[in-house]
């Protein structure tokens, strides 16, 4: 089975912290993808990849990067943490448009 | 443009009753068609999903689900509810290309 194993299960970090979100998938899926995931919105698209290098704005990527240097690995990154990015983060790699398998997810808090 | 329209967005149903969860979608191109599950604080497990072929999918956990073209619809089934199902269902339409679009979700509870 893939597996798409994100860092972090929890993590908490302090206002205008730069905070850096890993995610890895090992079965050499060429797309990968960054959601975050609130009560009543769903999950919504911030980055997504789809080769190496290459990077693409999903519907909310403001206050968020992307960096996709190996193709098993695709980190999000919050330039300068804010409170209204206290979320859930899902990683998700797919290969094609056959279903995307997830990672466990990083519910971040920001204070 | 492709859409997913889950219709409820919370179902109770008691332990051994019939579940439905319903999803239509909007799609220009052939759709793929999927059903996602999530637990609490976990990400999302795909249930089953539809490509091509068999209308009526059968998925993990005992679900199924039946794509119905002429009802653009893809509703999610179990006979006999365990207490084990509550959690957040998502119906999810690809785009065509390598996204996929989801739905906002259903969340299942599951009461003795």
């Amino acid at each position: 089975d893939v597996k798409v194993t994100q860092s972090s299960r929890y993590l908490v970090k302090r206002t205008g912290e730069k905070v850096f979100l890993e995610c890895v998938q090992d079965m050499d899926h060429e797309n990968m993808f960054w959601y975050r995931q609130d009560p009543g919105l769903g999950l919504r698209l911030i980055y997504f990849s789809y080769d190496v290098k290459m990077k693409e704005k999903g519907d909310i990527p403001e206050g968020y990067s992307v960096s996709r240097e190996k193709k098993e690995r695709f980190s999000l990154i919050l330039e300068s943490a804010s409170t209204n990015q206290t979320s859930m983060y899902l990683c998700a790699s797919s290969l094609q448009a056959y279903g995307y398998t997830f990672g466990s997810g990083t519910r971040l808090t920001v204070v | 443009a492709q859409s997913v329209t889950q219709l409820g967005s919370h179902v109770s149903v008691s332990e051994g009753a019939l579940v439905l969860l319903r999803c239509n979608y909007s799609s220009s191109v052939p759709p793929y068609l999927f059903w996602y599950v999530q637990y609490p604080n976990q990400g999302l497990q795909l249930l089953l999903k539809y490509t091509t072929g068999a209308t009526l999918v059968k998925g993990i956990n005992g679900f199924e689900a039946e794509f119905k073209k002429s009802e653009t619809s893809f509703h999610l089934t179990k006979p006999s509810a365990h207490m084990s199902d509550a959690a957040e269902y998502f119906c999810a339409v690809s785009d065509g290309y390598n996204k996929l679009i989801f739905g906002a979700g259903t969340r299942l509870a599951v009461h003795p």
